[in-house]
């Protein structure tokens, strides 16, 4: 079964430090790997893809197959990234299904 | 129009209400979904549509009924429902999996 394990609930920093959001998932095949973000009183949108391999907004996420990892990265940390994040999997062969990690929420202090 | 829109924002019903909830898309994507949100946790698929049919029943109780009359909405039936199903109930659609999905704000459902 696909899993997605995002290991801190919370995360705190300070506006400048640097900021990595965990992310691990549990699947045999090569699964499609996403960030999601959810502003307070916003939608849920797509942040980053692993398959496009863009920085959104500062943050990168690489895939790292050997750790089935996917950690969210960005070197200084900025308040306004304040927000809770999900990632997500979509199994391989073209799923519809998008299995979502319990979030991290992330404060960014001035 | 590069939007998931959803009607109505906040709804409040009884539990002998029949009501029902509106998704609307015009990018031309093919895959559309029912979420639903409880407080501080991820959204919880329910349901999936892909041109048009069915594709995925998250087994989700009967009293939710997905509706998708064309391409561009998708209706999710309420009806008897219990003041547990209060949460945000998202829709989204995409163009095709494993493409992103585009979530729309979502319609805050209380049950009383």
């Amino acid at each position: 079964a696909q899993r997605v394990t995002q290991p801190e609930k919370l995360l705190s920093v300070f506006k400048g430090a640097p900021v990595e959001l965990k992310c691990n998932y549990s699947y045999s095949g090569s699964p499609e790997l996403f960030w999601y973000v959810q502003y307070s009183r916003q939608r849920l949108q797509l942040l980053l893809r692993h398959i496009s391999r863009e920085s959104i907004k500062g943050f990168t996420a690489d895939l790292n197959k050997g750790e089935t990892s996917f950690h969210l990265k960005k070197p200084f940390a900025q308040e306004e990234d304040s927000s809770m994040y999900y990632c997500a999997l979509s199994p391989q062969g073209g799923s519809e299904k998008l299995v979502f990690g319990k979030g991290t929420k992330l404060t960014v202090n001035p | 129009d590069t939007e998931v829109t959803q009607t109505p924002k906040h709804l409040v019903m009884g539990m002998t209400n029949k009501k029902s909830l509106k998704c609307e898309q015009h990018m031309g994507h093919r895959a559309m979904y029912w979420y639903k949100q409880k407080a501080k946790k991820p959204p919880e698929l329910m349901f999936v549509y892909s041109y048009e049919k069915l594709s995925i029943n998250e087994s989700v109780p009967s009293r939710f009924s997905p509706e998708c009359p064309n391409s561009s909405l998708l209706n999710l039936h309420l009806h008897a429902l219990q003041p547990e199903d209060s949460a945000l109930y998202l829709c989204a659609s995409s163009q095709r999996v494993p493409y992103e999905q585009f979530f729309g704000p979502g319609t805050r459902l209380t049950v009383l």
